[in-house]
């Protein structure tokens, strides 16, 4: 039962533009939501993240927007640079970034020059 | 600052065998949660460590165990492996006192079995 799911496998985006990555989740207990970044032959990198109380949160060239009820939140990269592209992965948690962490499968990002 | 290592980086066993992973956790980080990704998923929770003691755990069987040393770093051991244990496990570190609320992850150890 896939809790976290972000249902495109990849996104093509020219340099410059927006790139915006969507995620859902079934599980109303979640409270608290997070973006990694992969590269090949890397751990996950912490991106950014964003509570249940909160529906924006904003960090330089990221920002997460999160719709309670829609189960839906959203991570905006503006402007996308070739160095953005990576598999970015969208994670819940039911109490805090600390926690048990249930990802989805990912998506790649590419951010042609 | 060294952040969170894995080794070995790479591991090839085969059927029924037993497999041992090591994590170094962040310096600063308590606490240790393992985790597994087959190719083509997102990572899946195995479990974590806080205190030496386990303190949470995912849906995986327990040929899965682990243990925390008290200077925090950690093992993963599988027994009776199967092929289905191949995958990258990921190691993560975190700490309730740390100013972002967020585990860090290392490079992984990929698991063939053969």
């Amino acid at each position: 039962d896939q809790q976290v799911k972000q249902n495109s496998p990849s996104l093509s985006v020219q340099e410059g533009r927006i790139s915006i990555l969507n995620c859902d989740y079934t599980n109303s207990m979640f409270d608290y939501f997070l973006w990694y970044k992969k590269y090949p032959a890397e751990g996950p990198t912490f991106l950014i993240s964003i509570s249940s109380i909160k529906d924006k949160n904003e960090d330089g060239r990221f920002t997460v927007f999160l719709n309670k009820s829609a189960k839906h939140l959203s991570l905006h990269i503006v402007p996308s640079q070739p160095g953005d592209s990576a598999v970015y992965f969208c994670a819940a948690s039911f109490q805090g970034g600390s926690e048990k962490l249930v990802f989805g499968k990912g998506m790649k990002l590419t951010v042609n020059p | 600052d060294a952040g969170v290592t894995q080794s070995p980086t790479h591991l090839i066993k085969t059927r029924g065998q037993q497999v041992t992973l090591r994590c170094s956790p962040k310096s600063g980080h308590d606490t240790v949660s393992w985790y597994q990704q087959a190719l083509g998923q997102g990572p899946q929770f195995i479990f974590q460590y806080y205190e030496e003691e386990e303190r949470q755990r995912g849906n995986f069987p327990d040929r899965f165990s682990g243990h925390q040393f008290p200077n925090y770093s950690s093992e993963l051991n599988v027994n009776a492996l199967l092929l289905g244990d191949s995958a990258l496990y990921l190691c993560a570190s975190s700490s309730g006192l740390a100013e972002l609320d967020t585990q860090y992850f290392g490079p992984g150890t990929r698991l063939t079995v053969l």
